[in-house]
């Protein structure tokens, strides 16, 4: 049984530029959600999508922005990539019935922006 | 972004020790979990936990719900060098909702 899945495991951009980062959720799960992880620090939530549409927000810029597709998978997009952009992020799926609460985590997708 | 307090930053102890960590907030979480990472991968779900005053094992480890639902601790017995890593908390609201993470807890074990 597949976990979650993400690519790519890492990536170099330059400030200014776009970033788009994908996420394969569990078998069975159909939400997604994406946090943040900077060195040193835990994840911080940026927002979570069921049924293709943003559900929760975090405390982030419009410059990430998400989105969810019909077979449950989700892209991260960056725009106008900032040095402290570089971060861990992390890509979470769950079920989303009454009782569960399956988090499982992927590896990660550690950007780089230079 | 919000943060839960998590102590010790890190702890170097011998093998076999027993280890202790917590976790504070100051708002009200109706879950807590507890997680451990390990270098280049995710976080790992270790407990979860869903009752104030609720105190679960999962092997040699062993977490509680505090009373007031404002904190949790973890412990682990009798520590092992596989036990090396991060250790996170991080609460939740509601079901389904955002976790919102504590700093961690860096584990090193001394064969």
């Amino acid at each position: 049984d597949a976990g979650v899945t993400q690519s790519p495991t890492h990536l170099i951009k330059t400030r200014g530029q776009q970033v788009t980062l994908r996420c394969s959720p569990k078998s069975g799960h159909d939400t997604v959600s994406w946090y943040q992880q900077a060195l040193g620090q835990g994840p911080q939530f940026i927002f979570q999508y069921y049924e293709e549409e943003e559900r929760q927000r975090g405390n982030f810029p419009d410059r990430f922005s998400g989105h969810q597709f019909p077979n449950y998978s989700s892209e991260l997009n960056v725009n106008a990539l900032l040095l402290g952009d570089s971060a861990l992020y992390l890509c979470a799926s769950s079920p989303r019935r009454v009782g569960s609460y399956g988090y499982t985590f992927g590896s990660g997708t550690r950007l780089t922006v230079v | 972004g919000q943060q839960l307090n998590q102590s010790p930053q890190s702890m170097f102890i011998q093998e076999g020790e027993d280890v202790s960590m917590n976790c504070t907030s100051s708002s009200i979480f109706n879950t807590w979990l507890w997680y451990k990472q390990d270098p280049g991968e995710g976080p790992v779900l270790l407990i979860a936990l869903y009752k104030a005053g609720e105190l679960t094992s999962n092997g040699r480890l062993t977490a509680q719900f505090g009373i007031t639902r404002k904190d949790s601790f973890l412990n682990i017995s009798a520590s092992i060098p596989s036990d090396v890593g991060i250790y996170f908390c991080a609460g939740r609201y509601n079901q389904g909702g955002k976790l919102i993470f504590g700093q961690g807890t860096e584990l090193s074990v001394k064969p």
